[in-house]
């Protein structure tokens, strides 16, 4: 079936340092890859997004890569900053829908 | 000017109740969607809807009836509810077919507590 696996499930950084997050898809036919940040209590909201025809995108602090033969595609933040504590999903295109992955949540210490 | 709104934004209620969502989007976009984030902020798919039709039903219990008079608006109607019901349930749309290479833009969520 459709599945994203996400990792970590938590991860502390401190401030400056960078962070990065995995995920690995199961269907092959995936071929859109957005990453949504949700602040507490708040909606998820689309950062980053990365399409199949692409291997690396980036956007100021944050980037994505994206290896289809693995199956694999990772956030990177860079210098991070106290205002990216938050909880980040992964998502992967599937049929008629996303499948997201179960979120990883970053906490950056000051 | 929100994009995507969702109302009531909490919803206390008992067991057995019946309770209805609303969901509006004023970006022109041609399909809809229902997600659930449970305690443990998991984001799974309910339902979704492109020009008012249903293209997808994910396993949900019939007591979840969504309905679609136009493409900018999908409500959802919970009967019976559970306590399992309790999450949060979020609107989202997009541009193009549902699972298309265009990002959700979501609603703001509404806190369903059934008590």
């Amino acid at each position: 079936g459709e599945n994203v696996e996400q990792h970590p499930s938590t991860l502390s950084v401190q401030e400056g340092d960078s962070a990065v997050i995995k995920c690995t898809y199961s269907d092959s036919a995936s071929n859109y890859f957005p990453w949504y940040k949700q602040e507490l209590g708040k909606r998820p909201q689309l950062i980053i997004d990365i399409r199949s025809n692409v291997g690396e995108k980036k956007d100021q602090r944050i980037a994505v890569t994206l290896n289809k033969t693995a199956k694999h595609f990772s956030l990177h933040i860079t210098e991070t900053q106290p205002e990216d504590s938050a909880v980040y999903f992964c998502a992967a295109s599937g049929t008629y829908k996303y499948i997201f992955g179960t979120g990883t949540r970053l906490k950056v210490l000051a | 000017d929100t994009a995507v709104s969702q109302t009531p934004k909490y919803l206390v209620t008992q067991m057995g109740n019946d309770k209805s969502i609303k969901c509006e989007q004023n970006l022109g976009h041609d399909t809809m969607y229902w997600y659930k984030q449970d305690s443990k902020k998991f984001l799974k798919i309910m339902f979704s809807y492109n020009n008012k039709e249903l293209i997808i039903n994910e396993t949900v219990p019939n007591r979840f009836s969504p309905k679609s008079p136009d493409k900018a608006h999908l409500n959802l109607h919970i009967n019976s509810l559970e306590l399992g019901d309790s999450a949060v349930y979020f609107c989202a749309s997009s541009r193009g077919y549902p699972g298309g290479d265009y990002g959700y833009t979501f609603g703001s969520g509404t806190r369903l507590t059934v008590v």
